[in-house]
């Protein structure tokens, strides 16, 4: 394993208030992933980085933002959440040289 | 875009009977695949990964995947299932286009193995 580590692992939060999930690696990996995985959607890609300060968009991006300002920290943050927001979010690494893709062990996020 | 399809959400079988979980993928060039395992509240694992040479890839915990060009497939298999596999699993496809090849899922299927 990539050596993930997401915080905070659960989340409750009010509708319209902002929410920061942090994704921290210790591999040194150059490209970093969101993604958030819904009953019958499987997981879909949010956000990813491949470098710091250099995000993209992925399918499911309306309504968050990334940042990236160092190697190891990829910040997700929901602006003003709703409650289609609520979800399992996970964070996802994998090095320049590697296929694979690792995975963190998810952020439980409600929004009630 | 590439897609990928796991037209079964669930697949039951018995402890030492083989199991066969199915996926379908499209894309418009080479593909590489994946399968990943999810155990409740866990992150996704990797079990394995097909990216070229031969068909048959073996995994982790006794998995194996044939890749089938022709079919478009890459179900993944184990000859001999047992209790602890029940899990559920998603199948992969990378897009190899861009600089930060994105993992495409499929919905996921729910492995249950009975005594």
């Amino acid at each position: 394993d990539a050596g993930i580590t997401q915080s905070p692992r659960h989340k409750v939060t009010e509708t319209g208030t902002p929410v920061t999930l942090r994704c921290h690696q210790t591999e040194n990996h150059r490209y970093m992933y969101w993604y958030r995985q819904d009953p019958g959607h499987g997981l879909r890609l949010i956000h990813y980085s491949y470098g710091v300060k250099d995000t993209d968009k992925g399918e499911v991006s309306d309504g968050y933002s990334v940042s990236r300002s160092k190697t190891e920290d990829f910040l997700l943050t929901l602006e003003s959440a709703t409650s289609s927001q609520t979800s399992v979010y996970f964070c996802a690494t994998r090095d320049s040289s590697g296929n694979t893709i690792y995975f963190g062990e998810g952020s439980w996020l409600t929004v009630v | 875009a590439q897609s990928v399809a796991q037209p079964e959400d669930q697949v039951n079988v018995a402890e030492g009977n083989p199991l066969t979980v199915k996926c379908t993928y499209s894309v418009s060039g080479n593909p590489y695949l994946f399968w990943y395992v999810q155990y409740p509240n866990r992150g996704l694992q990797f079990l394995l990964k097909y990216i070229t040479g031969d068909n048959l890839v073996k995994g982790s915990y006794g998995f194996e995947a044939e890749f089938n060009k022709s079919q478009t497939s890459f179900h993944l298999k184990k000859p001999s299932a047992l209790v602890s596999d029940s899990a559920l699993y998603f199948c992969a496809v990378r897009d190899i286009t861009g600089t930060a090849s994105k993992l495409t899922f499929g919905t996921g299927t729910r492995l249950q193995v009975t005594l």
